[in-house]
């Protein structure tokens, strides 16, 4: 069946820092990929997401590529903020009313 | 337009006792799936509801069900409440676009505590 891997957190960086997230996925078919974050308390918003291999998504200064070959869509911001610190999910969807999650990955961002 | 909106977002229930939530989803959507959120499980898949037929379904016990109206609006509900129910139950919408990669759009939540 279909899985999504996610890098362990939790993670915690200093302002400005670069920072990663790795995500690895196995799928049958030719899924979209997704990251979505969640502040405490909410629900999961739709940070970025890409439909074929080799599209990027990006959206407030964070971006991933679909990396078919590696199976990959990693999540990288070049400088972050402490109002970044939240939970981020990996997550994929080949069929249109189930989508696969990750584990979430905890970051925090220090002053 | 407005998002997905869940309610009520947060309840308190005893042991043995039913609860139903419910989903508006976000207009024109007509898929809407349930998740559910523990700090132990992660997020996990309940069911999906499309055109008012359960489409999908995860691996929950039966006393997990939920239904879709007409009008796309959804309902789950859990019977006979156990302590390990306790979770952020998540709604989300899509407009089953592959043209937007089937994207899903989820609501707040709502908090379920059973003491």
């Amino acid at each position: 069946g279909d899985s999504v891997t996610q890098m362990e957190g939790p993670v915690t960086l200093s302002e400005e820092a670069f920072l990663t997230i790795n995500c690895t996925y196995t799928a049958t078919g030719y899924p979209s990929l997704f990251w979505y974050v969640q502040y405490p308390g909410e629900g999961l918003q739709l940070l970025l997401k890409a439909t074929k291999a080799d599209d990027k998504g990006s959206n407030k200064g964070f971006e991933a590529t679909y990396r078919k070959e590696t199976t990959s869509f990693h999540l990288e911001k070049g400088s972050v903020q402490v109002s970044d610190s939240a939970v981020y999910f990996c997550a994929l969807n080949t069929n249109a009313g189930k989508s696969t999650f990750g584990d979430g990955t905890t970051l925090t961002v220090k002053p | 337009k407005a998002g997905v909106t869940q309610t009520p977002r947060y309840l308190i229930k005893t042991r043995g006792q039913q609860v139903t939530l419910s989903c508006s989803p976000i207009s024109g959507h007509r898929s809407v799936s349930w998740y559910q959120q523990t700090p132990g499980q992660g997020l996990q898949f309940l069911f999906e509801y499309f055109s008012e037929t359960q489409r999908n379904k995860g691996n929950f016990p039966g006393r997990f069900s939920g239904r879709q109206f007409s009008n796309s609006r959804s309902e789950m509900n859990v019977s006979t409440l156990e302590l390990g129910d306790s979770a952020l139950y998540l709604c989300a919408s899509s407009d089953y676009s592959s043209f937007s990669g089937n994207t899903i759009y989820f609501g707040e939540g709502s908090w379920l505590t059973v003491v």
